[in-house]
């Protein structure tokens, strides 16, 4: 297992507009996963990204992976007020039962 | 979807009490369970990994005596807070992957979390 960093710690917005968050790593991954965290809530699973791709798209999630640079972008279009949550990647090395460590996170703010 | 239900949700009590919380996937079986902690506006802390029918791997700095986790089933982890005090008043957030016969595990399913306040 291996901890990814997000990277900015915090963002601000306005509705509608768009919001990048980037997450690096150290080694090799199987895939990289992002989560989101409202306030006082567990985690929910967003999106997947395996290794062997570079990008994914869930509605307005838009997800790059670049392995040569160990890094990894999230992109949410059109932002929202119910986007505003602590988002966290986690890098993950293999596709069994790969304990997760978390980075401190992106907490980003949408204002409405 | 898999849902993993986290009771309680929100606990206060007297120093030098137990405290128990319940992990339980609702609709699907796992074999490992993730139990973390969280300070306010920090990181999730992985505390220990839980192992259906065996004993459970603590992290590094984790106290197992203190934080006891038991993984009778499938479906249930609990971990037990021992003679709680003050600095042990922290989020914990309980976790699974579903087991699957046929493909991998890969995402992980969260509880709610339990907000622990010991006075």
């Amino acid at each position: 297992s291996q901890q990814g960093e997000e990277d900015p710690q915090a963002l601000s917005i306005q509705e509608g507009e768009n919001a990048t968050m980037n997450c690096s790593y150290k080694t090799s991954i199987n895939n990289l996963q992002w989560y989101r965290q409202n306030s006082g809530r567990g985690l929910v699973h967003l999106i997947l990204i395996r290794s062997n791709e570079r990008e994914k798209h869930s509605g307005r999630l838009r997800v790059t992976l670049d392995t040569s640079k160990k890094s990894s972008s999230l992109l949410i279009t059109a932002s929202r007020a119910a986007d505003t949550a602590s988002y966290f990647c986690a890098p993950s090395r293999s596709y069994n039962t790969d304990k997760l460590i978390f980075g401190t996170g992106t907490r980003l703010q949408v204002f409405p | 979807g898999a849902v993993v239900s986290q009771h309680p949700s929100r606990v206060i009590c007297k120093s030098g009490t137990s405290v128990k919380i319940e992990c339980r996937s609702l609709d699907f079986q796992a074999t490992t369970m993730f139990w973390y902690r969280q300070f306010p506006k920090q990181s999730l802390m992985l505390m220990a990994t839980s192992n259906e029918g065996s004993k459970a791997t603590y992290e590094q700095g984790v106290e197992k005596d203190k934080f006891l986790i038991n993984h009778a089933s499938l479906t249930l982890s609990t971990l037990t807070v021992t003679s709680a005090h003050p600095e042990d008043s922290s989020f914990y957030i309980c976790s699974a992957y579903r087991d699957r016969k046929q493909t991998y595990n890969e995402k992980l399913f969260f509880g709610s979390g339990t907000q622990l306040s010991v006075l």
